[in-house]
C-alpha cells in the first residue's frame, strides 16, 4: 500500500548548522508533498509544501526539493535556531484526498 | 491560512463512558474531514476520513463501531469514543481541507481512567 519512509528519526544540530530530513514514497501518483512543524501538545503546522511539477521551493531559511524519479523529497532547514526545535513530519498527498505522513524526526537544536 | 478548532482540548473519563469530540472549520466549508489519532513520540494515524451527508471511510483496524462520526454539515464533524477504556486515550487531531493542504484543530487529549 502507500507509505512515506522519513529519516532519520532524531537529528541533533548545532545553532546556526544545516539540518536535512529525507522522505520516500511509494505511490507514483503523489502530487503534493507538505512539510509539518508539530511541538509539543500543539497541531502540526505547515511550513512549507511543494508540488509534483516542481523540483525546488525556499522560503527564507527553509527549502524543499523533490525527485519525482526517484519518489525523494527533502526538507533543508538553515542557519538553525532553538526556536526550530520541533517534530517535523513529511506527507505526500495521494490521489483522491488521502495524505500519508511519514514517522516524523525529532530536531534538537543546540544553543 | 484556514482555521479549524477543536472542543475539548482535553477530557479525562471513566472506563466504560463515551466521549464525543467536536471539530468544526472556521472560516471554509469542509465536505471531507479527517480524524487522527496520536500516541506519545509517534506519527499521526489516519482513523477514518469524514464525509459530509454520507458514512465515514475508516481505515483498516480501526472500529467503525467503537468510533462513530458524524458529519451533519459543512462545517462541523464529530468523533465518538464509545464504552471508553484506557488504552483509548490518546491525542485525538481533526483536520480539513481547504484546497490540498490540511489544516489541523489543535487536538483533543483523551484520557481514560
Amino acid at each position: 500500500g502507500e507509505n512515506v519512509e522519513q529519516h532519520p528519526s532524531t537529528l541533533s544540530v548545532q545553532e546556526g548548522d544545516s539540518a536535512v530530513i529525507k522522505c520516500t514514497y511509494s505511490d507514483s501518483a503523489s502530487n503534493y508533498f507538505p512539510w509539518y512543524k508539530q511541538e509539543l501538545g500543539k497541531r502540526p503546522q505547515l511550513i512549507i509544501d511543494i508540488r509534483s511539477n516542481v523540483g525546488e521551493k525556499k522560503d527564507q531559511r527553509i527549502a524543499v526539493t523533490l525527485n519525482k524519479t526517484a519518489k525523494h523529497f527533502s526538507l533543508h532547514i538553515t542557519e538553525t535556531q532553538p526556536e526550530d526545535s520541533a517534530v517535523y513530519f513529511c506527507a505526500a498527498h495521494t490521489g483522491g484526498f488521502k495524505t500519508i505522513f511519514g514517522a516524523g524526526t525529532r530536531l534538537f537544536v543546540k544553543a | 491560512g484556514a482555521v479549524v478548532s477543536q472542543h475539548p482540548s482535553w477530557v479525562i473519563c471513566k472506563s466504560g463512558t463515551s466521549v464525543k469530540i467536536e471539530c468544526r472549520s472556521l472560516d471554509f466549508q469542509a465536505t471531507t474531514m479527517f480524524w487522527y489519532r496520536q500516541f506519545p513520540k509517534q506519527s499521526l494515524m489516519l482513523m477514518a476520513t469524514s464525509n459530509e451527508g454520507s458514512k465515514a471511510t475508516y481505515e483498516q483496524g480501526v472500529e467503525k463501531d467503537k468510533f462513530l462520526i458524524n458529519h451533519a454539515s459543512l462545517t462541523l464533524s464529530t468523533l465518538t469514543v464509545t464504552s471508553a477504556h484506557p488504552e483509548d486515550s490518546s491525542f485525538y487531531i481533526c483536520s480539513a481541507l481547504p484546497g490540498l493542504t490540511q489544516y489541523f484543530g489543535p487536538g483533543t487529549r483523551l484520557t481514560v481512567l
